[in-house]
This record gives structure tokens, sequence and C-alpha cells, in this order.
């Protein structure tokens, strides 16, 4: 079966500008997540989504980090406007139910200068 | 709330030995563990996981973890390590829940293989 999609790889953009993710899960995986992962540290969940309704979203930055699923397959997160401290790299997960563990993605990288 | 501890940050073995990397968990229950490797530049794979049942879990690649619920703790094992095995690893605990499992990670251990 083909994999969790991300896109792009790599991302450089200055402080302030905006900036998109995209993800695309497994063909029928209902659960979605966004994590956040800083250099040296391990992924944070940002948002989980089942179907297209988030199922959590407490520790998105809700002033600056948007994310939707508007028909319950693919994703995109967005930052605007993106600060220094935003500079990690972005993994998108799926699974067909939650116990069965995540399919991660291969992340975006981002790197704000 | 949950918490992972994962008290090494790097760990530096030779080829051939045996490895240990430790994990323990803060959770009111016992929750779902996991187990995944991070090669530069991937995404994370799993290595293995409990959910209830033999303690002893097997997993891919040769590795292994054990579930010892009085010390809060799934240590991960491998007999013998092989260069590749070179990569950042990550314990992971979800809820026994239907709220979705959302996985908390610990900070991770670097795993450094000497010829």
């Amino acid at each position: 079966e083909a994999g969790v999609a991300q896109s792009p790889r790599y991302k450089i953009i200055e402080k302030r500008q905006s900036v998109a993710f995209w993800c695309n899960p497994i063909s029928g995986h209902a659960t979605l997540y966004w994590y956040q992962q800083i250099l040296g540290q391990g992924p944070k969940l940002l948002i989980q989504f089942q179907n297209n309704g988030v199922v959590d979203d407490s520790q998105l930055p809700k002033d600056r980090f948007s994310a939707e699923r508007l028909k319950g397959v693919d994703s995109t997160l967005k930052i605007q406007p993106a600060k220094l401290e935003d500079s990690a790299v972005y993994l998108c997960a799926s699974s067909f139910q939650g116990s069965d563990g995540y399919t991660f993605g291969s992340g975006t990288r981002l790197t704000v200068v | 709330a949950q918490s992972v501890t994962q008290p090494d940050i790097h760990i530096t073995v030779s080829e051939g030995a045996s490895l240990e990397l430790r994990c323990n968990y803060s959770y009111g229950a016992t929750p779902y563990l996991f187990w995944y490797v991070q090669s530069p530049g991937q995404g994370l794979q799993l290595l293995l996981k409990y959910f209830s049942g033999d303690t002893l879990v097997q997993g891919i690649k040769g590795f292994e973890a054990e579930f010892k619920r009085s010390q809060s703790s799934f240590n991960l094992r491998k007999p013998s390590v092989h260069w590749s095995d070179a990569a950042e690893y990550f314990c992971a605990v979800a809820p026994h829940n239907n709220a979705g499992n959302m996985l908390t990670f610990g900070g991770g251990t670097r795993l450094m293989v000497k010829p």
C-alpha cells in the first residue's frame, strides 16, 4: 500500500511569511495527525482529525497555525505568520484504528530565517 | 497528564554488542506502548507495540521490548547491534480510550554504533 505522502520535503522562509504543508494519508485511514518535531526533541501532537472533524487541537498555536481536512482525506497545515521558533520537522501520520499504531510520512523540514 | 521519559539522550555501543534503551512512563492506567525508530531525514517507523498480554514483545529488525508494570517501564533490547541500527529511537504511549489514541513521545535516544 502507498504510504503517507507529504509535501514539500523542505521549505525555507523568512520570519513573518506564511507557509503551507500538505498531507495525503493512507487510503481508508479515518484518523489523521499533525506533529511538530523540533530538533533534538520528540514529536509533539499539534492536531488530530477524525474524518473531517477535529478531535484535539489543544496544542495548536491557533493565533498563527491552522489546519483543515475538508473532505476527510488529505489535509493542509498552515503557519501565518511564521516565527523563528517554528523551525522544525512537521510530520503527518494516519491510522485506521487509533490503537493499531500510526503510519508516519517522511515529514516537511521547515527552516525560518 | 501522561508523560514519557527516555533517560539516555545518547548511547554508543560497539557493533555486535547488546543494547538496551530505557523508557519510563507516567500514566494512571496501563497505556498502549510503542517504540519507533527514525533514521536521519526519515519519518518514524514502528518497531513494536504493546497493548496487553505477554509482557515480552517481539518487533521488527530483531528488537524486543519488555513491559514491567511495577516499574512503569518499557525498555527496548537487541542482543547484537548492527551498524545499520544507528538512528534515533523514540518511546511513545497512547491512552486506553476511544478518542483516537494520540501518541505522547519521549525525547528520544540517539544510538551510535562503533565498528
